[in-house]
């Protein structure tokens, strides 16, 4: 079965670090762009970052850049995001999303997601 | 920054046709794509790449683009298609719709 898992969410406070993971399997991980996408709560999706198959090309949203990395490893069947000088505004449930492989920026699989909570 | 527009709300009848719409300057000049989350869940992909099904979702579910404006179209609208729904184009995403069978 296809499937992303992810992981390391939590309350954190302001200013603070956290590290997500998204274990893939059922398929060639290291085919595959990946993305990070987040939603707060009652709010509508907001995408967040993306890494190409290889890790060569990285993008990041405006709101994030700076503070957060993406990065994943291949051998591992693994996705990550390194979260820092967090905000209260980053109060979200994050999702890693897998794109489709032939329609860049189509996300047809998707995690469970992570919830993360930034509050003193 | 660009943006994609939808209304905050359709209301649609059981088997009737619910049409939700997807505004951005020149979005026709780019692949549109839809998704489907119910509360709780994850999104889902109902169409991509502007008119494609993605395997194992209904027939009943289309999309175009054109323009201004794609469109996602819910054909014989069921009690199960009541959710949240989000366009796409590139990394931006679209404010959202609710539809609700009423």
């Amino acid at each position: 079965e296809v499937q992303l898992v992810e992981s390391g969410g939590g309350l954190v406070q302001p200013g603070g670090s956290l590290r997500l993971s998204c274990a893939a399997s059922g398929f060639t991980f290291s085919s595959y762009e990946m993305n990070w996408v987040r939603q707060a709560p009652g709010k509508g999706l907001e995408w967040v970052s993306y890494i190409s198959s290889s890790g060569s090309t990285i993008y990041y949203a405006d709101s994030v850049k700076g503070r957060f990395t993406i990065s994943r490893d291949n051998a591992k069947n693994s996705l990550y995001l390194q979260m820092n000088s967090l905000r209260a505004e980053d109060t979200a449930v994050y999702y890693c999303a897998r794109e489709t492989g032939t329609t860049p920026w189509a996300f047809d699989i998707w995690g469970q997601g992570t919830m993360v909570t930034v509050s003193s | 920054s660009y943006e994609l527009t939808q209304p905050p709300s359709v209301s649609v009848s059981p088997g009737q046709t619910a049409s939700i719409t997807c505004s951005g300057d020149k979005l026709g000049d780019k692949y549109a794509c839809w998704y489907q989350q119910k509360p709780g869940q994850s999104p889902v992909l109902v169409i991509y790449q502007d008119s494609k099904r993605p395997s194992g979702i209904p027939e009943r579910f289309s999309g175009s683009n054109s323009g201004n404006t794609a469109t996602l179209t819910i054909s014989g609208t069921q009690a199960m298609d009541e959710a949240d729904y989000y366009c796409q184009a590139q990394k931006v995403f679209g404010t959202g719709t609710k539809v609700t069978v009423l």
